[in-house]
C-alpha cells in the first residue's frame, strides 16, 4: 500500500536553532498535512497544503508541497522548548478522506 | 464542545475483559477514523466511517476488534477478550467528509492498559 517516509526519525537541537524535516512517498498525494503531537495528547494540525509547489507559513513554521506531489517539508525557525514533540506528515489521495496515510513521525527534542 | 471528545481518557482492565471506547466527533463531520498508537510509535489505522456507507474495516487487527457508529455521529470501538498487546493509546479523528481534501482533527485518545 501507500507509505510515507519521514526523516529524520529523531533529532536533538539547541534552543534557537532552525529545524528542517521532510516527508517522501513513492505515490502522488493531492493534499499534504503536518501535525504535531505533544505527550498525552492527540495530534494537532499545524499546516495543510493543497497545491503542488505551495509554500505556507504559520508563525515560525513553514511547509511546502513538493512539485512532484510526492514530498513535503516542514521548517521550524528559532526553535523553543515547546516545539518538543512528534511531528507527523500525512498525505491524502482521495477527495473525501478515504485514503489518508500518515508517516511514522519525527521526534524533536530541544535542548535549552 | 468544539473538538473531538474521547472517553474514558484512561482505562485499566484485566486481560480477557471486554472494553468499550467512545468517540464524539466534531459536529457536522461525516467522516470518522480510529487509530491505535503504541508507545513511541506512529499511527496505526483501524477503521474509517463515512456517512452511511459501509465502513472500511481493513485495519482492524483481529476479529476481537469491532466498531459501530450510531446515527452517523458517536462511535464506539469494542475490544473483546483483551490481550496485553492491546495496550496502547486509541485515537479518534473526524473530518468534514462532504468537502474534498479536508484534514482530520483528533481527540486526545484513550490510554488503554491491559494487566
Amino acid at each position: 500500500g501507500q507509505q510515507l517516509n519521514q526523516s529524520p526519525q529523531s533529532m536533538f537541537i539547541q534552543e534557537g536553532e532552525d529545524v528542517s524535516m521532510n516527508c517522501t512517498s513513492s505515490s502522488i498525494f493531492n493534499t499534504w498535512l503536518w501535525y504535531k503531537q505533544d505527550p498525552g495528547e492527540g495530534p494537532v494540525l499545524l499546516i495543510a497544503l493543497y497545491k503542488a509547489g505551495e509554500l505556507t507559513s504559520n508563525g515560525r513554521l513553514t511547509a511546502q508541497f513538493g512539485i512532484t506531489r510526492k514530498d513535503s517539508f516542514l521548517n521550524i525557525s528559532a526553535s523553543i522548548p515547546s516545539d518538543v514533540g512528534i511531528y507527523f506528515c500525512a498525505g491524502l489521495n482521495g477527495a473525501y478522506g478515504q485514503n489518508f496515510v500518515f508517516g511514522p513521525g519525527t521526534r524533536l527534542s530541544v535542548l535549552p | 464542545g468544539a473538538g473531538v471528545s474521547q472517553s474514558p481518557s484512561n482505562k485499566v482492565t484485566e486481560k480477557g475483559k471486554d472494553v468499550e471506547l467512545r468517540c464524539d466527533p466534531i459536529s457536522g463531520h461525516t467522516a470518522l477514523y480510529w487509530y491505535r498508537q503504541s508507545l513511541g510509535q506512529g499511527l496505526e489505522f483501524l477503521i474509517y466511517f463515512q456517512g452511511n456507507s459501509a465502513p472500511d474495516k481493513s485495519g482492524l487487527p483481529s476479529d476481537r476488534f469491532s466498531a459501530e457508529r450510531t446515527g452517523g455521529s458517536v462511535s464506539t470501538l469494542t475490544i473483546q477478550r483483551t490481550q496485553q498487546e492491546d495496550s496502547a493509546v486509541y485515537l479518534c479523528a473526524s473530518s468534514h467528509g462532504q468537502v474534498p481534501n479536508q484534514p482530520q482533527h483528533f481527540g486526545d485518545g484513550t490510554r488503554l492498559s491491559i494487566l
